[in-house]
């Protein structure tokens, strides 16, 4: 089946600082990927997606590329806020045809003003 | 629309008892998952359904946990007899047409 791999948290910034959380997939195929951002005390919201190679994933400054190349899906912010502070998931599905997702092991971002 | 709806938000048990755990999904989405989420093994899926039908239980633990959707817009998750190592945050998600989920708030369960 399909695997993600995201870096080890937390990261912890300062306010207006660049983010960069990375995400390596493997999979059979060109899936659809995702990225969830659980804020403490509730569910995973879906952040952004990108549904094809090349595709550019972005929502609330946020953004993440499909590079198939290097098969990743870094995510990235220009300038992260306190309000940005939570646990952030890569996802794809679990397998071909299959509609469940494997989720990464999540990355803690703190911000700090 | 009023997006996935867990009941309770909280339970506290003694082991040896059963929980039962609630959701309705979005109006419209036909796939439904049930989730388990814990500091050690993280983001776990328990179950699946599809209109209504189990497609994967391969995840649940042991014959202690059930899970059922008797109509499109609610599900159970029971798990009988309950035991401490049962404690987590149990979430439902549900899906339309896309791969993409949305999840509930989450039923935190403590098992004394």
């Amino acid at each position: 089946g399909n695997s993600v791999t995201q870096m080890e948290g937390p990261v912890t910034l300062s306010e207006e600082a660049f983010l960069t959380i990375n995400c390596t997939y493997t999979a059979t195929g060109y899936p659809s990927l995702f990225w969830y951002v659980q804020y403490p005390g509730e569910g995973l919201q879906l952040l952004l997606k990108a549904t094809k190679a090349d595709d550019k994933g972005s929502n609330k400054g946020f953004e993440a590329t499909y590079r198939k190349e290097t098969t990743s899906f870094h995510l990235e912010k220009g300038s992260v806020q306190v309000s940005d502070s939570a646990v952030y998931f890569c996802a794809l599905p679990m397998d071909t045809g299959r509609r469940a997702l494997t989720f990464g092991s999540g990355t803690r971002l703190q911000v700090q003003p | 629309d009023a997006g996935v709806i867990q009941s309770p938000r909280h339970e506290v048990t003694e082991m040896g008892q059963e929980v039962t755990l609630r959701c309705k999904p979005i109006s419209g989405h036909d796939y439904l998952f049930w989730y388990r989420q814990t500091m050690m093994r993280g983001l776990e899926l328990l179950i699946y359904f599809n209109n209504n039908v189990p497609i994967d239980d391969s995840g649940m633990p042991e014959d202690r946990f059930s899970a059922k959707m008797p109509n499109a817009s609610f599900s159970t998750l029971k798990i009988q007899p309950s035991e401490p190592r049962d404690s987590a945050v149990y979430f439902c998600a549900s899906s339309g047409n896309l791969y993409e989920q949305y999840f509930g708030p989450g039923t935190r369960l403590t098992v004394t």
